[in-house]
């Protein structure tokens, strides 16, 4: 079964850049994610599909300032130049013949 | 452009049923497999079931195993959540979605139980 782990909370100024975990179990360490944003109150919002390679594809309208990136297990968003506007839960998803699975969610604050 | 569209959600008591659908425009619905993925409320995203474009296969989470059915009709390019003997966890927004990943998310249909 596959899991996905990311820490439950974050926190970086406005302006300053942060980087947000999605880990993969063990024996999934070659598999795709996708990353969404869902800020208070709204419905979630696709960012990008990540591959193991750390290439990516972004979803319309994503600004410039989200990246991602691959190392192992470890599936990386990168948010630089932080806006108000940023803060929000971030999920980390990815897909198996016959399942998904999401991550737990990290909750992203912005000082 | 790709649109799902849910209904079917509202006020359920503990044990009772309610069924969710959902229509889909905007791509070849035939060739993908759809899913309904739920959050319940203050809580993270959660999936529920899916079935194969063909299918033949469908899948469900533990935590509905048993009690929710899912089903496609691709003539109508349409496909449905059949929740049974529903419990109070089961309160939540349910989103239909396809494919792999979600790249256009819908409003979502919310489903309460409560006596």
């Amino acid at each position: 079964q596959v899991v996905l782990t990311q820490s439950p909370s974050a926190s970086a100024s406005l302006g300053a850049s942060v980087t947000l975990t999605c880990t993969l179990s063990s024996r999934h360490t070659t598999f795709a994610i996708a990353w969404y944003q869902q800020q208070p109150q709204k419905g979630p919002r696709y960012l990008m599909k990540l591959n193991n390679d750390g290439s990516h594809s972004k979803g319309d309208g994503i600004p410039d300032r989200f990246s991602g990136s691959s190392s192992g297990a470890e599936r990386y968003l990168t948010i630089s130049s932080l806006q108000s506007e940023d803060e929000a839960d971030y999920y980390c998803q990815t897909w198996v013949t016959g399942y998904w699975v999401f991550g737990g969610g990290t909750r992203l604050t912005v000082l | 452009q790709v649109q799902l569209v849910e209904s079917g959600g509202g006020v359920v008591r503990p044990g009772g049923s309610l069924r969710l659908s959902c229509v889909a425009s905007g791509f070849v619905f035939s060739d993908y497999g759809v899913h309904w993925v739920r959050q319940a409320p203050g809580k993270g995203l959660e999936w529920v079931a899916c079935v194969h474009f063909d299918r033949d296969e469908d899948y469900y989470a533990e935590s509905v195993k048993g009690r929710f059915t899912i089903s496609r009709d691709n003539s109508k390019d349409m496909f449905y959540l059949q929740m049974d003997r529903v419990i109070t966890e089961d309160t939540a927004v349910y989103y239909c979605v396809y494919g792999d990943y979600v790249e256009s998310w819908g409003q979502g249909t919310l489903v309460t139980v409560s006596s």
